[in-house]
């Protein structure tokens, strides 16, 4: 079973403040790694790919990726209450599948 | 908007009827998905269909019978439900193969009450 592991939280950070998400993925030979959004009652929203080692920046969002530990970091700065979702993890397996593996979320609080 | 549009946004059915779901991307993918999100639950997926060929989670019950008529339609036929059916139902699309990035991009979702 390849499995993706993230902390529920809620993690709760002040305004301003750097929000740190992080997951780990159990299958080494994974390549493709995502994080999407979700706002209560809302579906998923695609915020940041990643498939190589190393970070990834756009905006105030930072993808960091490290295939050696099998983790994958999203770092969110300057927080504001509007970054307050649930934030999922999702990792394409080895394999040859194209099929993404989700992990139950990170609820992020970002309170004024 | 991300191109992958669901109807109904909503939908209240008895546990006899008969009633479907619809999902159309606009974005030239390859690959349809539906997944079912229960309330404080992680996303299940339920089918895939890529190339025309269709992947399904054996869990998920005969109660719900997908259809894709083409790359850029996909429906999910429900009949007979049971109360803890109802949850968010999400379509998704991505690209696969070729180059494709794999991202997937959700529907809006259809937010389904069996009563």
């Amino acid at each position: 079973q390849k499995e993706v592991e993230q902390n529920s939280g809620p993690l709760s950070v002040p305004e301003g403040a750097i929000a740190s998400l992080n997951c780990t993925y159990s299958d080494r030979g994974s390549q493709s790694f995502f994080w999407y959004r979700q706002y209560s009652g809302k579906s998923p929203e695609l915020i940041m790919s990643i498939y190589s080692n190393g970070d990834k920046e756009d905006g105030r969002f930072t993808a960091q990726l490290n295939k050696a530990s099998q983790y994958v970091s999203l770092l969110i700065r300057d927080s504001q209450p509007s970054d307050s979702a649930t934030y999922l993890c999702a990792v394409i397996p080895s394999g040859g599948s194209y099929i993404p593996t989700f992990g139950r979320g990170t609820s992020l609080i970002v309170h004024p | 908007e991300t191109g992958v549009t669901q109807t109904p946004r909503h939908l209240v059915m008895g546990m006899t009827n008969k009633k479907s779901l619809k999902c159309e991307q606009h974005l030239g993918h390859n690959a349809m998905y539906w997944y079912k999100q229960s309330a404080k639950k992680p996303l299940e997926l339920m089918f895939v269909y890529s190339l025309e060929e269709r992947v399904e989670n054996n869990s998920v019950p005969s109660r719900f019978s997908p259809e894709c008529p083409n790359s850029s339609h996909l429906f999910l036929h429900l009949h007979t439900l049971q109360p803890e059916d109802s949850a968010l139902y999400l379509c998704a699309s991505s690209q696969e193969g070729g180059g494709g990035s794999y991202e997937q991009y959700f529907g809006p979702g259809t937010r389904l009450t069996v009563t």
